[in-house]
């Protein structure tokens, strides 16, 4: 299984410009997340959704926008890329199917650079 | 408010030596607890999860956690570290019955002298 897959893992963007960051997983799982990784910050969440059609805001959720049409994919779009945008981003995925085996799979990561 | 402090920024440990990392956490209801590892340049991986039994639970690499519930606290433990261990560790909390949300300290940086 490949897991959770994001696309692309480096990206630089002028200010003002718009792009769609991609997540994938196979593993059928029910809740996808987006967060961003600052240094000294750890991770912070921005959105999730808790299956296809429903998506909801984390702590940090302005300047983005997500969306959930099927179980396997979970976008992040950024609207006007900002300087204050510039981040490692990481997509999760997790399940509730059985309670001990909940964590959750995070992909490898997209370092996005706004100038 | 949910939150989760880890103390220390950066640690660095002789190879061979015992390491320590912790983790206070604050959260309103039962909270399952984490601790992933990150290398440089790759994703999070999951070194152990605590939801409710032992407090003492057991991860992969060799890595043990105890959950104190009366300190609210979760540190990570190792006998013995190796070279490899070098890398940044994130403890998180989540919620019962919402696997959804997580949230993490700010990680604290292992160095490991050899």
């Amino acid at each position: 299984n490949a897991g959770v897959t994001q696309t692309p893992k480096f990206q630089v963007l002028k200010t003002g410009q718009s792009m769609t960051l991609q997540c994938a997983q196979d593993m059928n799982h029910e809740y996808m997340s987006w967060y961003r990784q600052d240094p000294g910050m750890g991770l912070r969440l921005i959105h999730y959704s808790v299956g296809a059609g429903i998506t909801d805001q984390g702590e940090v959720p302005n300047g983005y926008n997500v969306s959930r049409s099927t179980t396997e994919d979970f976008p992040l779009r950024l609207l006007s890329a900002a300087p204050s945008q510039t981040s490692v981003y990481f997509c999760a995925s997790s399940s509730r199917q059985g309670l001990m085996n909940t964590e959750a799979f995070f992909g490898q990561g997209t370092r996005l650079t706004v100038v | 408010a949910q939150s989760v402090t880890q103390p220390d920024i950066h640690i660095t440990v002789s190879e061979g030596a015992s390491l320590e990392l912790r983790c206070n956490y604050s959260y309103g209801a039962t909270p399952y607890l984490f601790w992933y590892v990150q290398s440089p340049g790759q994703g999070l991986q999951l070194l152990l999860k605590y939801f409710s039994g032992d407090t003492l639970v057991q991860g992969i690499k060799g890595f043990e956690a105890e959950f104190k519930r009366s300190q609210s606290s979760f540190n990570l433990r190792k006998p013995s570290v190796h070279w490899s261990d070098a890398a940044e560790y994130f403890c998180a909390v989540g919620a019962a019955y919402n696997f959804n949300k997580f949230y993490f300290g700010s990680g604290t940086k292992l160095n490991v002298k050899p």
